[in-house]
């Protein structure tokens, strides 16, 4: 079975804080994928990565930043978290085929 | 931007009935489609990949795929309670790493 893991299920932080958010997939994926979903808005991607140290943004980046140092791991970093970044936060990998897979996610807020 | 729309819901069926979702997309050069269930409070999961046109069963699930029509729909035969959730809507280019996502319809089941 694919597995995809994030690192907390809740977290909360305070504005300001430096927050990371980690995610490890045991299937061998090139892609990895950031993601927030928020009510009304859907899915959207912050950023992806299609290689090791490989990154680019996706629909939404300002204010994050991500790491990716290993093939199965991907980090994301909010610098300086804010009030309006509190949201679900989703981690996915895909194959080559562009299959994804999720992560359980993370619900973030920052108060 | 590469558009992926869904029907409006929310969708509310009777148990034991078909619920018939639709997507339509913009990039003729789109080659991989799926689809994903997310239940209230959980992660997109994935339940159906199509990449050829046609149909394909899973089940209960039936894909179909019209690539002249930018088409593609999910059949839900036997409808139960537990396939109450959203689904979404995935589309990958060929040329893409990441997927473009509808906004979801949400499928209500009555007992």
């Amino acid at each position: 079975d694919v597995k995809v893991t994030q690192s907390s299920r809740y977290l909360v932080k305070r504005t300001g804080e430096k927050v990371f958010l980690e995610c490890v997939q045991d299937m061998d994926h090139e892609n990895m994928f950031w993601y927030r979903q928020d009510p009304g808005l859907g899915l959207r991607l912050i950023y992806f990565s299609y290689d090791v140290k490989m990154k680019e943004k996706g629909d939404i980046p300002e204010g994050y930043s991500v790491s990716r140092e290993k093939k199965e791991r991907f980090s994301l970093i909010l610098e300086s978290a804010s009030t309006n970044q509190t949201s679900m936060y989703l981690c996915a990998s895909s194959d080559r085929q562009g299959m994804g897979y999720f992560g359980p996610g993370t619900r973030l807020t920052v108060t | 931007q590469k558009e992926v729309e869904q029907n409006s819901g929310p969708l509310s069926v009777p148990e034991g009935a078909i619920a018939s979702l639709n997507c339509t997309y913009s990039d003729r050069g789109s080659q991989s489609f799926f689809w994903y269930r997310q239940y209230s409070g959980k992660s997109p999961e994935l339940i159906m990949s199509i990449y050829s046109n046609g149909d394909k069963e899973d089940g209960r699930f039936t894909a179909q795929l019209n690539k002249a029509s930018q088409y593609v729909s999910l059949l839900i035969r036997d409808s139960q309670p537990s396939d109450s959730a959203t689904y979404l809507c995935a589309v990958r280019s060929w040329n893409d790493y990441k997927l473009s996502f509808g906004a979801g319809t949400t499928v209500t089941v009555r007992a």
